[in-house]
């Protein structure tokens, strides 16, 4: 079956930091990926996504790549700020599954 | 982008009462909706995927005829908690799927039983 894993938080960085919250999935032929967060108090919303081996998605200064030969999703950003302070969950959506598959969301704190 | 709203945004019942939470996406059509609870450690699990015009198919372990979804039309689907207890209380969020299947959400509402 399909399956989702993600690195475990929570993750507490300082303004301006790298940040990198790795994603692996399991899943058969060829899912469609993505990255949601939830600030605080809010519902999810969609932050990037990308549908085949090699595209990279990208938003307010996140990147993703889809990785086939490693199977992995990781989300980076250059310099973190204390707004991006959030819960950030990987999925994928497989075509013939009819359904989407999450991680269990991994929760960033960025401290000034 | 896509909004989709949920309606109420929380509610506080007795026990043995039933809750209706609608979900509604404002400015496209929905084929499909699923419905999730999220827990207080913010991982979600799914309840059912929500299919217009047809039948919810719901999670292994999700009783249907507790859990109730009605998804009458592209723009409106409902979850009504049919005799609510203290364990039903938790975060119950909606979501509307989009064209490449990217998911749009609802903002969740907080489900209380006394």
């Amino acid at each position: 079956g399909n399956s989702v894993t993600q690195m475990e938080g929570p993750v507490t960085l300082s303004e301006e930091a790298f940040l990198t919250i790795n994603c692996t999935y399991t899943a058969t032929g060829y899912p469609s990926l993505f990255w949601y967060v939830q600030y605080p108090g809010e519902g999810l919303q969609l932050l990037l996504k990308a549908t085949k081996a090699d595209d990279k998605g990208s938003n307010k200064g996140f990147e993703a790549t889809y990785r086939k030969e490693t199977t992995s999703f990781h989300l980076e950003k250059g310099s973190v700020q204390v707004s991006d302070s959030a819960v950030y969950f990987c999925a994928l959506r497989n075509t013939n599954a009819g359904k989407s598959t999450f991680g269990d969301g991994t929760t960033l704190t960025v401290k000034p | 982008g896509a909004v989709v709203s949920q309606h109420p945004s929380w509610v506080i019942c007795k026990s043995g009462t039933s809750v209706k939470i609608e979900c509604r996406s404002l400015d496209f059509q929905a084929t499909t909706m699923f419905w999730y609870r999220q827990f207080p450690k913010q991982s979600l699990m799914l309840m059912a995927t929500s299919n217009e015009g047809s039948k919810a198919t719901y999670e292994q372990g999700v009783e249907k005829d507790k859990f109730l979804i009605n998804h009458a039309s592209l723009t409106l689907s409902t979850l009504t908690v049919t005799s609510a207890h203290p364990e039903d209380s938790s975060f119950y969020i909606c979501s509307a799927e989009g064209q490449a299947y990217e998911q749009y959400f609802g903002p969740g509402t907080r489900l209380t039983v006394t």
